[in-house]
């Protein structure tokens, strides 16, 4: 085990609606990456958090958008969901500069 | 970071030394060679990483080529617990940039 948690395990939603998805990181570890895995593909970066602030984005959209507090835990909001959006959310965290170690994630079904 | 192509798919009989290869021609000086795994449905599990020499852990080894432009990971003795897609990613610095998964391999060992 990493250490990781996310939570919740899995969730649904419906198109439109808002979801909001938390990771506690590995004690000592400062920086959260963020990633979305859709059926059958490798995971994809969506951003990146250390020490509170935003460290690199991917190619998502703005209504994706994430936060870290002060003890490092992350979250990660999705806005006006819509179908694309069914996937599994990953978290990763690493004390910069580090490997990254992964979360068991959040299964995502937007219907 | 430097791209990299992994065989999609190989088999391997148990206790049997599973040979997984990866290349990654345009690596540059500072990147690093990185495995991960990911078991069905659950979040990717780091295994191993290097520069230029060989590594080894109570997982697995990494052998690198003298001129760093192709890698193999070798699980000693498979179980059925190594069946898994891998992942080879080459990224600068120390493993905190954003990981770029591709493909993989998909190693199914057999019983």
């Amino acid at each position: 085990e990493t250490g990781v948690t996310q939570s919740p395990t899995h969730l649904i939603k419906t198109r439109g609606q808002q979801v909001t998805l938390r990771c506690s990181s590995q004690s000592g570890h400062n920086t959260v990456s963020w990633y979305q895995q859709a059926l059958g593909q490798g995971p994809q970066f969506i951003f990146q958090y250390y020490r509170e602030e935003e460290n690199g984005r991917g190619n998502f959209p703005p209504r994706f958008s994430g936060l870290q507090f002060p003890n490092y835990s992350s979250e990660l909001n999705v806005n006006a969901l819509e179908l694309d959006d069914s996937a599994l959310y990953l978290c990763a965290s690493s004390p910069l500069p580090d490997t990254q170690y992964f979360g068991p994630g959040t299964r995502l079904t937007v219907l | 970071d430097a791209k990299t192509t992994q065989p999609p798919s190989m088999d391997c009989a148990e206790g049997r030394a599973a040979n997984l290869p990866c290349n990654h021609s345009t690596i540059s000086g500072n990147e690093y060679v990185y495995w991960y795994r990911q078991i069905h449905s659950q979040g990717p599990q780091y295994i191993i990483h290097g520069l230029k020499n060989n590594e080894t852990n109570e997982m697995a080894s990494l052998i690198i080529t003298e001129d760093r432009k192709s890698s193999t990971l070798i699980l000693p003795h498979a179980t059925l617990r190594d069946t898994a897609v891998y992942y080879c990613i080459v990224l600068s610095n120390f493993g905190n940039e954003k990981l770029t998964f591709g493909t993989g391999t998909r190693l199914t060992i057999i019983p």
